[in-house]
């Protein structure tokens, strides 16, 4: 069966430090989404994409964040100069048709910067 | 502004009993609500959706507009259904992004 997939598993970086957390989303999803979880806290939607361009996006995505479809299956989030506040776990999901329709998580990626 | 609440953070039953998760919004418009489940080390999947109106695994949910409740229902527990439940509301309009309630953990002990 077709799933989300994340890397890297855990990354760790310095502050002010880029990071680029990759996704590669089931392959004929069209919707494309990034949340996140501070530990203790509840999923947090950041960013949706669509055909090529954000959709809609969250107060938390602000100018550090932002997002890049480079080929037909990678789908990244860039956070440009990290904060110790953006650790936290970072889920990518997609959905075949979007609105009210299923989203399919990858497994996440465990942010921490020191 | 759009909100969901889990009230409970931990609720645990005895195999065989009835359950119930509690989950309340606050939207002013046509929301869809979901239930998204997660299993120890397994990624967040969803449970079941208002629209398809479905029982998965036994669970069901009724929307109630006039308590903006969306309360998660299994008459007969199971060890298997121990797992975090998250209720999520995804605003009328949108391209699908989730709000998500703060989980509630299940534990049912045999």
């Amino acid at each position: 069966e077709p799933e989300v997939t994340q890397t890297p598993s855990h990354q760790v970086t310095q502050m002010g430090q880029e990071v680029i957390l990759r996704c590669v989303p089931i392959s004929n999803h069209l919707y494309f989404y990034w949340y996140r979880q501070i530990l203790g806290q509840k999923v947090e939607f950041l960013v949706s994409f669509y055909n090529n361009e954000i959709s809609e996006k969250s107060e938390i995505f602000d100018d550090q964040f932002s997002v890049e479809r480079p080929d037909g299956s990678n789908f990244t989030l860039k956070i440009r100069s990290t904060k110790l506040e953006d650790s936290a776990m970072y889920f990518c999901a997609s959905s075949e048709s979007g609105p009210y329709n299923e989203q399919f998580f990858g497994p996440g990626t465990r942010l921490t910067v020191l | 502004a759009q909100r969901v609440t889990q009230p409970e953070k931990l609720l645990s039953v005895f195999k065989g009993a009835p359950v119930e998760l509690k989950c309340n919004y606050s939207y002013s418009g046509s929301p869809e609500l979901f239930w998204y489940v997660q299993y120890s080390r397994q990624r967040l999947q969803l449970l079941l959706r208002h629209i398809s109106r479905e029982s998965i695994k036994g669970f069901t949910a009724d929307l109630n507009k006039g308590e903006t409740s969306f309360h998660l229902k299994k008459p007969f527990a199971q060890e298997e259904d121990s797992a975090m439940y998250y209720c999520a509301l995804s605003p009328g309009g949108s391209q699908g992004n989730l709000i998500f309630g703060k989980g509630t953990k299940l534990s049912v002990k045999p």
